[in-house]
């Protein structure tokens, strides 16, 4: 069956240290792959997006994600994190007309 | 301003009583969809709608249904609610009829069946 796995349920990380949000899927080709952001009370905000072409993918706010077909992951990156960047975290991937979330990684941002 | 704006944002009812949450969007987008969002859960698509008049049941269509009169309006129904709908409803629109296009997410609506 078809599937997204975000393994951490929840990430506390210090303001100013890097950041890394994994994501596993398992599906027949190669899907399309997304991460939204959800930061308290809002809708989900698009953070970047991965088709084709090069597998290191620039999003906003200073994200990026690899997209690794050997292991089926689109792990998502910060080099430094800003207290801001506190929120919950979705991988998405579109395959066959159905998109489908995991189940999202709450990040914690300390002082 | 491009927008979904959902309403109502916040709605407590009793079970048993109809409700229905509106949504609408102003992109021209030909593609709609409902999620449900859970904890522990991520988000759950409940119906989507390729084009007007053209509807199809997500992964947890129970309990709800939807219509698409027109373009912009996607309404979402709770004929009979029950408490395991107790749940953050978001509505989300894009471009095309596929998901590979982005989607464009309302704030949400928060919803307590009693």
């Amino acid at each position: 069956a078809q599937s997204v796995t975000q393994p951490d349920i929840h990430i506390t990380v210090s303001e100013g240290a890097s950041l890394e949000l994994r994501c596993n899927y398992s599906y027949g080709a190669t899907p399309y792959l997304f991460w939204y952001v959800q930061s308290p009370g809002q809708g989900l905000q698009l953070l970047l997006k991965y088709f084709s072409g090069d597998t290191l993918v620039q999003g906003i706010k200073g994200f990026e994600a690899e997209f690794k077909r050997s292991q089926s992951s689109f792990n998502l990156r910060k080099p430094s994190v800003h207290w801001s960047d506190a929120a919950e975290y979705f991988c998405a991937v579109y395959s066959w007309g159905k998109l489908q979330f995991g189940a999202g990684t709450q990040v914690v941002v300390t002082p | 301003e491009a927008q979904v704006t959902q309403n109502p944002r916040y709605l407590i009812t009793v079970t048993g009583k109809k409700l229905t949450v509106t949504c609408s969007q102003n992109m021209n987008h030909e593609y709609m969809s409902w999620y449900r969002q859970d904890p522990g859960l991520g988000l759950r698509q409940i119906y989507y709608s390729m084009n007007v008049e053209v509807t199809d049941k997500g992964d947890v269509p129970e309990g709800y249904k939807v219509s698409r009169k027109e373009k912009r309006n996607f309404p979402l129904i709770l004929e009979s609610p029950s408490p395991n709908q107790t749940s953050l409803y978001f509505c989300a629109s894009s471009l095309e009829a596929a998901g590979a296009n982005v989607l464009t997410f309302g704030a949400g609506s928060r919803l307590t069946v009693l």
